[in-house]
């Protein structure tokens, strides 16, 4: 079973629309979540970072995690054409040595149509 | 304030040639990640340096991919003798503090295509 599992999508919702992106984790032991968008051919960019429980909300963005579950959720309301990218959640696998190293889920495809 | 860069952004191999992959990270950043994405995919964690030694190389596919960071600051993802499966984008990472909570800077990628 891999660590985090992220429907690939593609996904398109028309412009405004809020959207609802979802991963589960395997390790009840995992205590960070991270959300990352990627533009085609960039790399990765840290959007929220979340520890433990709860909610945390950014402008547009709300980033939600329930540890009863297992389950990582980031929402975008008001969606604009410029959000269409591929949305990778990420867990820290703490090693030896602060070895951080991240574990990601496939990535979803994002399209917001204008 | 530049953030991490790669180069070259692109490079196309030929197969059983070697390939030299640069990072350059943010001016600082102690910790270093490579990662491999295939097409399709997250990012893959390859190996994990903290200043010039590298701590973590679980994640290296085989003993033709090698890494270094000799002064802890540029690193170099060497892969000797390319094959097709090999072809994905080579990212970097880094960070400012080794721990929990630092958060990872990526760069842009280099997109290596063997043929």
């Amino acid at each position: 079973q891999k660590e985090v599992e992220q429907d690939p999508g593609p996904l398109s919702v028309p412009e405004g629309a809020i959207v609802s992106l979802n991963c589960t984790y395997s390790n009840s032991a995992f205590q960070y979540f991270m959300w990352y968008r990627q533009y085609s051919r960039k790399g990765p960019e840290l959007l929220m970072y979340t520890y433990s429980s709860g909610n945390k909300e950014d402008g547009r963005f709300t980033a939600q995690v329930d540890k009863s579950s297992k389950y990582i959720s980031l929402f975008i309301r008001d969606s604009q054409p410029s959000d269409s990218a591929t949305y990778l959640c990420a867990i820290p696998l703490s090693g030896a040595f602060g070895n951080e190293k991240l574990t990601f889920g496939t990535g979803t495809r994002l399209t917001i149509i204008p | 304030g530049a953030g991490v860069s790669q180069s070259p952004r692109y490079k196309v191999a030929k197969r059983g040639q070697d390939v030299a992959l640069r990072c350059d990270p943010i001016s600082g950043h102690v910790s270093l990640f490579w990662y491999q994405q295939a097409l399709g995919q997250g990012p893959e964690f390859l190996t994990y340096f903290q200043n010039e030694a590298q701590l973590d190389k679980s994640g290296l596919p085989s003993d033709r991919f090698f890494a270094e960071r000799p002064e802890g600051s540029v690193s170099t993802l060497k892969i000797q003798r390319t094959q097709q499966e090999d072809s994905a984008v080579y990212l970097c990472a880094s960070s400012s503090n080794p721990g929990q909570g630092a958060s990872q800077y990526f760069g842009p990628g280099t997109r290596l295509t063997v043929t």
